[in-house]
Order: structure tokens, then sequence, then C-alpha cells
């Protein structure tokens, strides 16, 4: 267990419809970093929050959203989805807003679009 | 864009044979840091190199980086069945977000 919490692990959906990721970082950690993987695109950055303030963005899709809380913990809200957006979607944390400290990846959610 | 390029993509070898992956990347960096990632699991964080750092040890890796030809390489000593997984190397870019570019990365298989 890494520390940082993931739901769902899997999720089955249609196209056209939305569905919301949840993240829960490492105790301590303020960072939160949203990641997509796919087999032809690899892991591409989407997002990042620092202790509810938004950082960074990615190749992240206008239909794609994401949030941080006051208690840190995230969700990546994808909306109208496509069968292209079928991928491992992985959250990480770490302690810092800057990339000197190593990333925790949490296990993912698998989202299949159908 | 990708950042970092693995090399080799893939790679077979004997348990107890070491294991040596490649990372070029295109920018400067402020570090470069090697991630393994069993299948469909979530990654882990191996080792972080800095920009100012050539050589970096942790128990059976070893990790270098030149950053003149913009590269480094991970090297795993005498393997284990147990390090079969994919490595990717990631790159902190000098504008010190916290974003970090990942490469394709290497699958390694270690036959027992």
């Amino acid at each position: 267990d890494s520390g940082v919490t993931q739901t769902p692990k899997h999720l089955i959906t249609a196209t056209g419809q939305r569905v919301t990721l949840r993240c829960s970082p490492r105790s301590g950690d303020l960072s939160v970093y949203w990641y997509q993987q796919s087999l032809d695109q690899g892991l591409q950055f989407l997002i990042h929050y620092y202790n509810g303030e938004e950082r960074a963005k990615g190749n992240i899709l206008e239909r794609f959203s994401a949030q941080q809380f006051p208690d840190l913990h995230s969700e990546l809200n994808l909306s109208s989805l496509e069968l292209g957006d079928s991928a491992l979607y992985f959250c990480a944390s770490s302690v810092a807003e800057t990339v000197n400290y190593g990333y925790t990846f949490g296990s993912g959610t698998r989202l299949t679009v159908v | 864009s990708q950042q970092g390029e693995e090399d080799p993509q893939a790679l077979s070898i004997q348990e107890g044979e070491n294991a040596t992956m490649n990372c070029s990347y295109k920018t400067s960096i402020n570090n470069l840091q090697w991630y393994r990632q069993n299948s469909g699991r979530g990654l882990v964080h191996l080792i972080l190199i800095r920009s100012n750092e050539r050589e970096k040890h942790s128990g059976r890796l070893r990790v270098t980086l030149d950053t003149s030809k913009k590269s480094s390489s991970l090297l795993i000593t005498a393997s284990r069945a147990a390090d079969t997984a994919s490595y990717f190397c990631a790159t902190g870019l000098p504008s010190n977000t916290g974003k970090l570019i990942f490469g394709q990365g290497t699958t390694l298989q270690v036959k027992p």
C-alpha cells in the first residue's frame, strides 16, 4: 500500500457519460498530480494541484476537469466520454510543490468506455 | 510530446545477469527520476538524480547522468525474477514546477 488511495479501481461506462475519479494523497503530501496512461500515448501529464490550487496543466481535454479540496483529496471529472478515453488514470502525490521529490503513485483507475 | 526516450523498448535476460536501460531527453533538466511499474499497477519511485550529480546508487541500482549528452542509464545488478517490470525515466524541468515528464518505458523480463 503506497498511501495514495484511488477509487474506483475499475470503471466501465458508455460513451457520452460522465465519471468522477477520486484520489486521496499520502498523509502529509500537499501536491496531487493526475496522469493518463494508454498504450499508444504512454504516461501523459494532465494536471497538478498544490494545497488546493491549480499549479500546472498538461494535455488535459476541455471535457476533463479536476479539483483539490480543503482536505487535500482530489477528483478528476471526465465528461462526454469517448472510446479513446479508455485508459489507466493515475493519481500521484508528493510533499512539495516542486519537482525535487519523487512521486508516490496510487494503484490507478482503469476506465473502459464502451 | 515525450521528453524522455528509453532504450531498449524491451529487454529479456536470465536471473543473475545485469540489466542496463538508457534514457535520452531533449531539454535541460532539474533532475531525472526512475520508476518501476509492475503490470497494470501504480508506478514506484526508485531513485532521483539531480542535474549536478553524475552517479547514484541504491541497493542493486546504479544510475548515471550525463547532462552533456542528455542521457541517463539505469543498471540493475544481479537481476531477479521479481525485477520483471516496466521501467520509466522521468524528467523534472528547470522551471521547477512539480510536473514530471515520463518516457515510454523499457519492459524488462527476467527469466528464472
